[in-house]
């Protein structure tokens, strides 16, 4: 079937160090997505990518990093910069047919202790 | 800018009643608008959207009406289940450049009791 594939779903990190959420999709969507959401804040805009070897920054790209090498992946990094890493993480994707639709992954939960 | 903004929750209702979960929004252009829905620990899944005005997005009994004139798109449902409860996402295609870019508002927590 096809979908996006986040992982790892929970990962705990001590202050100070670099963790990397993995985003894997094979639906061929050209265009991928990170977004970032806290309780009661909804989803704010980490970062996008329309085609491989391009990215922009969203709303909130301050101490994240991100690559796309390939068009099936779109890893993210938060960096030890990231005053406030502790957040639930979704990546999306969309192929650009249906105005604005966005497919999800489960997300990746993380816990900075 | 682009904005979306919903009615505070928890919004919390008995089996069979009326939903309707408040939608505004603030936009330039013609943007499409969506509901998504996110069910416990999971992603976001597409509920229904419309792409322009006076378009009415429907699936698994919601419904919504993209309303130009008075900038809403409100969620509606005439009789909810225990199933329905989740978290509701109200959202706008934000940039003409890449459709994709969504903005959300902060989203509206439904509990259904039995």
């Amino acid at each position: 079937d096809g979908g996006i594939t986040q992982s790892p779903k929970y990962l705990f990190r001590k202050e100070g160090q670099n963790v990397t959420l993995s985003c894997e999709q094979n639906l061929n969507h050209d265009a991928m997505y990170w977004y970032r959401q806290d309780p009661g804040q909804g989803l704010r805009l980490i970062y996008y990518s329309q085609i491989v070897n391009d990215f922009q920054k969203g709303d909130i790209a301050e101490g994240y990093s991100v690559s796309r090498e390939k068009k099936e992946s779109f890893p993210l990094t938060v960096t030890s910069a990231q005053k406030n890493p502790t957040a639930f993480y979704l990546c999306a994707s969309n192929g650009g047919g249906q105005a604005g639709e966005l497919f999800f992954g489960e997300g990746s939960r993380l816990t900075v202790l | 800018g682009n904005s979306v903004t919903q009615m505070e929750g928890p919004v919390t209702l008995s089996e069979e009643a009326f939903l309707t979960i408040n939608c505004t929004y603030t936009a330039t252009g013609y943007p499409s608008l969506f509901w998504y829905v996110q069910y416990p620990g999971e992603g976001l899944q597409l509920l229904l959207k419309a792409t322009k005005a006076d378009d009415k997005g429907s699936n698994k009994g919601f419904e919504a009406t993209y309303r130009k004139e008075t900038t809403s798109f409100h969620l509606e449902k005439g009789s909810v289940q225990v199933s329905d409860s989740a978290v509701y996402f109200c959202a706008l295609s934000g940039w003409s450049g890449n459709t994709g870019k969504l903005i959300f508002g902060q989203g509206t927590t439904l509990q259904v009791k039995p």
